[in-house]
C-alpha cells in the first residue's frame, strides 16, 4: 500500500515567522492530499487540500504546493499566530482510501 | 461548528462492559469512517461503509462490531475491551468514497478509557 513520510515531526518558530511542513510518497496514482490541524483533545480539522491537476493552492495565510514529479507536497503557513500551534496531519486518497502522514506538532513561540 | 456528531464525548468503562459509540451526520454523505487514534498518532482506520454496505474492516478484533443503520447514523459496539483499547475514537464522512477530491469531516471523537 502507499506509505506517507512527513518531515519535521515537530517545529518551533517565533510567532511571524513562517513554517513549512513537508510530505513525500511513493505512488503516482495518489490524485488528491488534504491537509488537517488537530488541536489538544479535539477533531482533525480540514484546513485546505489540493487535487493532484493543480500545483499550488492558497488561502490567505495558509498554501500548499505539489510537485508531482518529486511526489511531494508541502503546507505553508506565513505571519505564524500562537493559535497555529497544533499537529498537523498530511493526508492522501489512495485506493478509495485516506493515508495520513505521522504528523507533524508546531509550536508558535511569542 | 461540527457537522460530524458523536455520543458521547467521554466513556470510562471495565472490561466486562457493552457499550455503544454512535455518529451522526446530516450532510448526506454516502461513506462513514471509523478511525482509532492513540496520542501523538495519527488516526488509524478500523471500518468503511460506503451506501451503508461495510466495504472495509481492517483486521480489527470482533470486540469491535460496526452498525450503519441508514445513511446518517454509524454506530461502534464494544464488547469485553481491552485497556490498550483506550483511545480516541473518531467518526469521518465524506460525500462518496469512490470519487476522489471528496475530503472527510470529522466528529469531535469519543475519548474512551477502560479500566
Amino acid at each position: 500500500g502507499e506509505n506517507v513520510e512527513q518531515h519535521p515531526s515537530t517545529l518551533s518558530v517565533q510567532e511571524g515567522d513562517s513554517a513549512v511542513i513537508k510530505c513525500t510518497y511513493s505512488d503516482s496514482a495518489s490524485n488528491y492530499f488534504p491537509w488537517y490541524k488537530q488541536e489538544l483533545g479535539k477533531r482533525p480539522q480540514l484546513i485546505i487540500d489540493i487535487r493532484s491537476n493543480v500545483g499550488e493552492k492558497k488561502d490567505q495565510r495558509i498554501a500548499v504546493t505539489l510537485n508531482k514529479t518529486a511526489k511531494h507536497f508541502s503546507l505553508h503557513i506565513t505571519e505564524t499566530q500562537p493559535e497555529d500551534s497544533a499537529v498537523y496531519f498530511c493526508a492522501l486518497y489512495y485506493g478509495q482510501n485516506f493515508v495520513f502522514g505521522p504528523g507533524t506538532r508546531l509550536s508558535v513561540l511569542p | 461548528d461540527t457537522e460530524v456528531t458523536q455520543t458521547p464525548k467521554h466513556l470510562v468503562m471495565g472490561m466486562t462492559n457493552k457499550k455503544s459509540l454512535k455518529c451522526e451526520q446530516h450532510m448526506g454523505h454516502r461513506a462513514m469512517y471509523w478511525y482509532k487514534q492513540k496520542a501523538k498518532k495519527p488516526p488509524e482506520l478500523m471500518f468503511v461503509y460506503s451506501y451503508e454496505k461495510l466495504s472495509i474492516n481492517e483486521s480489527v478484533p470482533s470486540r469491535f462490531s460496526p452498525e450503519c443503520p441508514n445513511s446518517s447514523l454509524l454506530n461502534l459496539h464494544l464488547h469485553a475491551l481491552q485497556p490498550e483499547d483506550s483511545a480516541l475514537y473518531l467518526c469521518a464522512s465524506s460525500r462518496d468514497r469512490d470519487r476522489p477530491y471528496q475530503p472527510q469531516h470529522f466528529g469531535d471523537g469519543t475519548r474512551l478509557s477502560i479500566l
